[in-house]
C-alpha cells in the first residue's frame, strides 16, 4: 500500500489566490513527521514546512501552512497569495518513528503546481 | 545552503559499465542518503550511511553499492549499469534544524545509462 499518496497530478492556480495541495499517508506509528518540499523546474529540492504528528497546532512558515487532519490522516499543504514563482513540483513526504536522523523519508508522487497570471 | 556538492551533474554512459556518483558536504553532517527521482515514484531511498564506514539499504537498493570513507564523503556506485537506472540522483544530508531533523538535498545528478 502507498504510504503517501498525493491524487492531484497537477493543479492551476490563479496568481494570488490560495491553494491546496492535497496529501494523505499510511502508519500505524504513533510518533512521526510530514515534511513538503518543492521542487522547482531548475531541480533542486526545498524544504518548505515540517509537522509532527503530537503538535497540536497546524505547522506554518510565511505563505505555507500544513493543514493536519490526524485522524483524517492527511497534511495538505495551503499556499496563500500564490505567486508565478510557486510554479513547481511539490512533494509530501513522511518519517516513521521518533526524531531519529537516520529514519528514512518516504515520499509522495507529487504535484505539478502551475501558476497563472 | 547545506553545503552539498555532487558530482557529475549529468552523466551518459552505457550499459554494463560502473558509474560513480559523490556527493560532498562542508559541514560534517553525520547522516547521508542517496535517492533516485523516477516520474510517478517522487523520491526513492537507495542507500543511507549513519556515519563513517556505517550504511544501510533502502527500499531499491538492489544495483547498487555505497562507500564512506570519510565524513565529507559519500559514494554511490552502479555497478554494472542497466537502462532502468537511469534517473536523477540526489543526495541529502540530515541535521537537527528548528522543530526536527530535516533533510536537505543537493542538486541532483542526471544519470543516462544508454
Amino acid at each position: 500500500a502507498q504510504k503517501i499518496t498525493q491524487t492531484q497530478p497537477g493543479m492551476f492556480v490563479q496568481e494570488k489566490e490560495a491553494v491546496t495541495l492535497d496529501c494523505t499517508y499510511d502508519t500505524s506509528d504513533q510518533s512521526y513527521g510530514l515534511f513538503w518540499y518543492k521542487q522547482p523546474s531548475s531541480g533542486e529540492m526545498i524544504f518548505l514546512i515540517y509537522q509532527g504528528s503530537y503538535d497540536e497546532q497546524n505547522a506554518t512558515e510565511g505563505r505555507y501552512s500544513l493543514n493536519f487532519q490526524k485522524a483524517r490522516k492527511s497534511a495538505n499543504l495551503v499556499i496563500s497569495a500564490s505567486q508565478l514563482g510557486d510554479s513547481a513540483m511539490y512533494f509530501c513526504a513522511m518519517r516513521e518513528g521518533g526524531g531519529n536522523a537516520g529514519n528514512m523519508l518516504t515520499f509522495g508522487g507529487g504535484t505539478r503546481l502551475m501558476v497563472k497570471p | 545552503d547545506a553545503g552539498i556538492t555532487q558530482s557529475p551533474r549529468h552523466k551518459v554512459t552505457e550499459t554494463g559499465t560502473p558509474v560513480t556518483l559523490r556527493c560532498h558536504q562542508t559541514e560534517n553532517h553525520r547522516y547521508m542518503y542517496w535517492y533516485r527521482q523516477d516520474p510517478g515514484h517522487g523520491l526513492r531511498l537507495i542507500h543511507y550511511s549513519y556515519g563513517v564506514k556505517d550504511t544501510d539499504k533502502g527500499e531499491v537498493s538492489d544495483g547498487y553499492s555505497v562507500s564512506r570513507s570519510k565524513t565529507e564523503d559519500f559514494l554511490l556506485t552502479l555497478e554494472s549499469a542497466t537502462s532502468s537506472q537511469t534517473s536523477v540522483y540526489f543526495c541529502a544530508i540530515s541535521y537537527r534544524g528548528v522543530r526536527t531533523d530535516t533533510q536537505y538535498f543537493g542538486p541532483g545528478t542526471r544519470l543516462t545509462v544508454l
